[in-house]
């Protein structure tokens, strides 16, 4: 079964950095995943995508801060600088042939 | 500018059905995937439906039991879901979101959402 898992929470200072982890379920460590930033009372926006091998595609007017890596079945998302707007919810995203997963999403605290 | 409008969401009763439309705009409606996702109060995202462009694959998600239909029409520019015999629990903001052009079957642009309450 495809399953996507995140931590719940994370927090880090304001000018800091941070790197959130999403864990792709066993036997799925090849799949490619999405990431996506949902500030409060928002709608989600599309940050990028992110391919097992670590090259990632950003979405339109995504800053340089965000980046993305892999290691195996984590895909991690990695933002440096951070501003007061970059608190927000995050969620990973992944595609099966007839379906779409979303993980559980990780609530960044910026300090 | 790519463009994602929902509208359609309001207050029904339990067991009563509702049609959400998505309007699409700055982009070729027809040379793309759409899908619905929905996000509970409180909750994360969840993953409703999905079509292709030319209507012909349709998924939807195992929870919603056959409940659920959806529909587009290119030459408006319209993607629709049709929502029958709602729960309680069918409560959410109901997003819609295009698939990436080819290759790819990632979320790239998402709209704003409409709100849906089930309550009696």
């Amino acid at each position: 079964q495809l399953v996507l898992t995140q931590s719940p929470s994370a927090s880090a200072s304001l000018g800091g950095s941070v790197k959130l982890t999403c864990t792709l379920s066993s036997g799925h460590s090849n799949y490619a995943i999405a990431w996506h930033q949902q500030r409060p009372e928002k709608g989600p926006r599309f940050l990028m995508k992110l391919n097992n091998d670590g090259s990632h595609n950003k979405g339109d007017g995504i800053p340089d801060r965000f980046s993305g890596s892999s290691a195996g079945a984590e895909r991690y998302l990695s933002i440096s600088s951070l501003q007061s707007e970059d608190e927000a919810d995050y969620y990973c995203q992944t595609w099966g042939t007839d379906i779409q997963v979303f993980g559980g999403g990780t609530k960044l605290t910026v300090l | 500018e790519v463009q994602l409008v929902e509208s359609g969401g309001g207050l029904v009763e339990p067991g009563g059905s509702l049609r959400l439309s998505c309007a699409a705009s700055g982009f070729t409606l027809s040379s793309h995937v759409m899908n619905w996702v929905r996000q509970a109060p409180g909750k994360g995202l969840e993953w409703v439906s999905s079509i292709s462009s030319g209507s012909s694959y349709i998924y939807y998600a195992d929870s919603l039991k056959g409940r659920f239909t959806v529909s587009r029409d290119n030459a408006k520019n319209l993607v629709y879901l049709q929502m029958n015999s709602l729960r309680v629990e069918d409560t959410a903001v109901y997003y819609c979101a295009r698939v990436f052009a080819s290759g790819s079957f990632h979320f790239d642009y998402w709209g704003q959402g409409t709100l849906v309450t089930v309550s009696s």
